[in-house]
């Protein structure tokens, strides 16, 4: 099966720009989930999505972040404006479904260069 | 509060030595736990889980983990490293809460 889709690979942008990631999860998992990884660092949860729902944005700095999953397959992740704290690795996963005992499947995620 | 404590942040083994990667974890039940790996520039990648059952779980590329309630740990181990592991590797608790934590990380480095 092919596995989650992440693009672009690799942006470099200058502060107070904005970015967009995009997302696309293994085909039937209806969970989908952000996560930002700051080097040396284990993943952050920003965004947890079942189907087209929003589960968990608890750690989302929702003044400059936001996330989108409209007909429940693929999502956008969305900075603006970026700030230099924003530099590192944004992960895309899926599951089959949500709940703490399903294993997720990762993107290999884009990292983000702020300047 | 849940956590997840990976008390080595790097460690180094020469190829062919055994390998036991330390992880510890707060929560009130049984959680359900994982370890991934992540080799440089990729994605993380699930090596095993355990949720119940024997406390002893075997997982990909001959790796294999220890539940022990009473430590309230899930070390990895493998019993001969390859240059191949050199990466990242990452324990992750689940809970019936629908969330996830990760630990900080070990960094692993193979010696030929």
């Amino acid at each position: 099966e092919a596995g989650v889709a992440q693009s672009p690979r690799y942006k470099i942008i200058e502060k107070r720009q904005s970015v967009a990631f995009w997302c696309n999860p293994i085909s039937g998992h209806a969970t989908l989930y952000w996560y930002q990884q700051i080097l040396g660092q284990g993943p952050k949860l920003l965004i947890q999505f079942q189907n087209n729902g929003v589960v968990d944005d608890s750690q989302l700095p929702k003044d400059r972040f936001s996330a989108e999953r409209l007909k429940g397959v693929d999502s956008t992740l969305k900075i603006q404006p970026a700030k230099l704290e924003d530099s590192a690795v944004y992960l895309c996963a899926s599951s089959e479904q949500g709940g703490g005992n399903q294993p997720q499947h990762f993107g290999d995620g884009t990292r983000l260069s702020i300047l | 509060a849940q956590s997840v404590t990976q008390p080595d942040i790097h460690i180094t083994v020469s190829e062919g030595a055994s390998l036991e990667l330390r992880c510890n974890y707060s929560y009130g039940a049984t959680p359900y736990l994982f370890w991934y790996v992540q080799s440089p520039g990729q994605g993380l990648q699930l090596l095993l889980k355990y949720f119940s059952g024997d406390t002893l779980v075997q997982g990909i590329k001959g790796f294999e983990a220890e539940f022990k309630r009473s430590q309230s740990s899930f070390n990895l181990r493998k019993p001969s490293v390859h240059w191949s592991d050199a990466a990242e590797y990452f324990c992750a608790v689940g809970n019936t809460g629908n969330q996830f934590y990760f630990g900080t990380g070990t960094s692993l480095t193979v010696i030929p």
